[in-house]
């Protein structure tokens, strides 16, 4: 057990809809980071907030949004969905996000979302 | 740009014998290197990390990993595989620029360890 808890473990909707994934970190860990996980485009970073401020951003859609709450939980949510954002989506802490920090990062279990 | 390369989609090995699992990476600067194992409906698992010191880094269940920066490699050894190693493997490398230190992923290689 990595401590990083995500919710709900399943997701199943419709296109169109619009889905709202849950994570927190291991205890006193300030950075939260989002994977998506695809068959096609593999282990894909998505977006890194560290202590409620976003701090980097990849290849997340405009359609995606995060933020990281003063509890240092975050929420990662997707809108209009589409047949192609069915993934599993991860949640990864880590203490630090400053560039000079080389502390590992522990992933949650993950999200699997699935659009219909 | 940070990238690290895994060129074996599968390696198949016999229960007892070593194995291999192949990363290469292509930085600028100084690498941090990390190893993860992904389990079936499971999240990924840190199994170790090359930072800076010895080439040659000691991690979980018995995993170990070799940095060589002449060959830019940092290959992932077990001198005896189990049939519970049988994963999804990924190597990653972590991002420079900007103040993050996100995780850039290999594309992942399965073990399948045969009785």
């Amino acid at each position: 057990d990595s401590g990083v808890t995500q919710t709900p473990k399943h997701l199943i909707t419709a296109t169109g809809q619009r889905v709202t994934l849950r994570c927190s970190p291991r205890s006193g860990d300030l950075s939260v980071y989002w994977y998506q996980q695809s068959l096609d485009q593999g282990l894909q970073f998505l977006i890194q907030y560290y202590n409620g401020e976003e701090r980097a951003k990849g290849n997340i859609l405009e359609r995606f949004s995060a933020q990281q709450f003063p509890d240092l939980h975050s929420e990662l949510n997707l809108s209009s969905l589409e047949l192609g954002d069915s993934a599993l989506y991860f949640c990864a802490s880590s203490f630090t996000g400053t560039s000079g920090g080389d502390n590992e990062q522990f992933f949650g279990p993950g999200t699997r979302l699935t659009v219909l | 740009a940070q990238s690290v390369a895994q060129p074996e989609d599968q390696v198949n090995v016999a229960e007892g014998n070593p194995l291999t699992v192949k990363c290469t990476y292509s930085v600028s600067g100084n690498p941090y290197l990390f190893w993860y194992v992904q389990y079936p409906n499971r999240g990924l698992q840190f199994l170790l990390k090359y930072i800076t010191g010895d080439n040659l880094v000691k991690g979980s269940y018995g995993f170990e990993a070799e940095f060589n920066k002449s060959q830019t490699s940092f290959h992932l050894k077990k001198p005896s595989a189990l049939v519970s190693d049988s994963a999804l493997y990924f190597c990653a490398v972590r991002d420079y620029g900007g103040a993050t230190n996100k995780l850039i992923f290999g594309t992942g290689t399965l073990l399948a360890v045969q009785p």
